[in-house]
């Protein structure tokens, strides 16, 4: 099986840098991603990983190390917009469809 | 390119019901892909199914079944309803091997 963990709630100030880390244990890994959700929306995807290192996209970025067991997804420039939910999310080697979630860090943005 | 579809977006049923929660997948995805998500919680897997069979599942009971038609839509059943099964539902449709997986906007199910 697998366990994820991340922190539940983060506050931060408009303009600031977010790091939210996201901790796994798995008996099989392939791939992590992350999701943005805004309350009563459908998650959408931020990131992918799959290998070790820095994957940058805009003012996100997400980083993995594979033998940590460890994730991270950065946010810089914070906008009042970024405030939701952020989801991380490991796959599991035997299932395609099958991504097992944490119960995502609330994210608030203030002015 | 059309996105995943829920319907209906909200619904309310009494304990012991049965209800039915439907999902178009994006254009050109094959799989779909359940999930139950409990207010403050991240969304748990319930199943997956891909040209029409189921082929993973979660650790859900009997009585949450699926379908999935030629079209690759998909319903999610539930009987014998429950007040724990008061959830946001979403359907994922993804392309099998392919890394993307779209959500709809989810099912809110209240069981009172």
């Amino acid at each position: 099986g697998q366990n994820i963990d991340q922190p539940t709630e983060m506050t931060a100030t408009e303009g600031a840098i977010v790091q939210i880390n996201c901790t796994y244990q798995t008996s099989g890994f392939n791939g992590l991603f992350w999701y943005q959700q805004h309350a009563g929306e459908a998650p959408t995807f931020l990131s992918y990983n799959v290998l070790d290192g820095l994957e940058e996209k805009g003012r996100f970025s997400s980083f993995l190390s594979r033998s940590k067991g460890y994730s991270y997804l950065l946010l810089k420039e914070l906008q009042m917009k970024d405030s939701a939910s952020y989801l991380c999310a490991v796959r599991d080697v035997d299932s395609w469809g099958k991504l097992q979630f944490g119960a995502g860090t609330q994210v608030v943005v203030t002015p | 390119e059309t996105g995943v579809t829920q319907s209906p977006t909200h619904l309310i049923k009494t304990r012991g019901q049965q209800v039915t929660l439907r999902c178009s997948s994006q254009s050109g995805h094959n799989t779909v892909s359940w999930y139950q998500q409990a207010l403050g919680q991240g969304p748990q897997f319930i199943f997956q199914y891909y040209r029409e069979e189921e082929n993973g599942r979660g650790n859900f009971p009997p009585r949450f079944s699926g379908l999935q038609f030629p079209n690759y839509s998909s319903e999610l059943n539930v009987n014998a309803l429950e007040l724990d099964d008061s959830a946001l539902y979403l359907c994922a449709s993804s392309l099998r091997d392919r890394i993307g997986y779209t959500f709809g906007s989810g099912t809110r199910l209240t069981v009172v």
